[in-house]
């Protein structure tokens, strides 16, 4: 069974103080990892997707990188607009065609100024 | 951007009664899903739809019905609200089950 497990549940940095969410995974075969941010009371966000280790990404102060057993999200830099739940997704390769996406439980990054 | 609404965003409703929650897309996608998220917990998916006239269940059980009539319209329906059924209800579709889903604002649903 595909699982996702996010670090830390929470996360409070000051206004400028660089760190990292941790998303570790098992799958049966890795299709697409997927980074989301959902803001309270509001859907997910997509971030960024990455397929295959050693992949990165950059959006802004985020980036994400891909390894065979986990995913980092690092902020750089982070502003108080950054505060919210970034979530983590993967999707197996051997999944049906429907794309069956299992999601972790998240981690609340808040920011202050 | 995504182009996806879902309405209403804030239902508070008695038991026993029917609802139906409205999810439109304008992006042309195929494939569509419905999630359903309580606080501080992971999406569950409990629809989806490969395309029109197409639906099937998901992984969390639930007494809620879909249809997909059109391309760009996923209704879900209870038939009967209750108490147990207040959560969010998030709708999601996708170009290809290969890519990204792309979420609409979501509708929060308090069953009394």
């Amino acid at each position: 069974e595909d699982q996702v497990t996010q670090s830390p549940e929470a996360l409070r940095l000051q206004e400028g103080e660089s760190s990292s969410l941790n998303c570790s995974y098992t799958v049966s075969g890795l299709r697409g990892l997927f980074w989301y941010r959902q803001d309270p009371g509001k859907g997910p966000e997509f971030l960024f997707t990455l397929y295959s280790a050693g992949e990165e990404k950059e959006k802004e102060r985020l980036k994400a990188t891909l390894t065979k057993k986990e995913s980092f999200l690092h902020i750089t830099a982070p502003k108080p607009e950054d505060s919210a739940t970034y979530l983590c997704a993967v999707q197996a390769r051997n999944s049906t065609s429907y794309g069956k996406l299992t999601f972790g439980q998240g981690t609340i990054l808040t920011v202050h100024p | 951007e995504a182009d996806i609404y879902q309405t209403p965003r804030y239902l508070v409703i008695g038991t026993g009664k029917k609802i139906t929650l409205e999810c439109s897309q304008t992006m042309g996608h195929d494939k569509m899903y419905w999630y359903q998220q309580d606080p501080g917990m992971e999406l569950h998916l409990i629809h989806y739809s490969y395309g029109v006239n197409s639906t099937e269940k998901g992984d969390l059980s639930s007494e809620s019905t879909v249809s997909r009539i059109r391309t760009e319209h996923f209704p879900l329906t209870l038939e009967s609200a209750r108490p147990s059924h207040t959560s969010q209800y998030l709708c999601a579709s996708t170009r290809d089950s290969a890519y990204e889903q792309y979420f609409g604002p979501g509708t929060r649903l308090t069953v009394t």
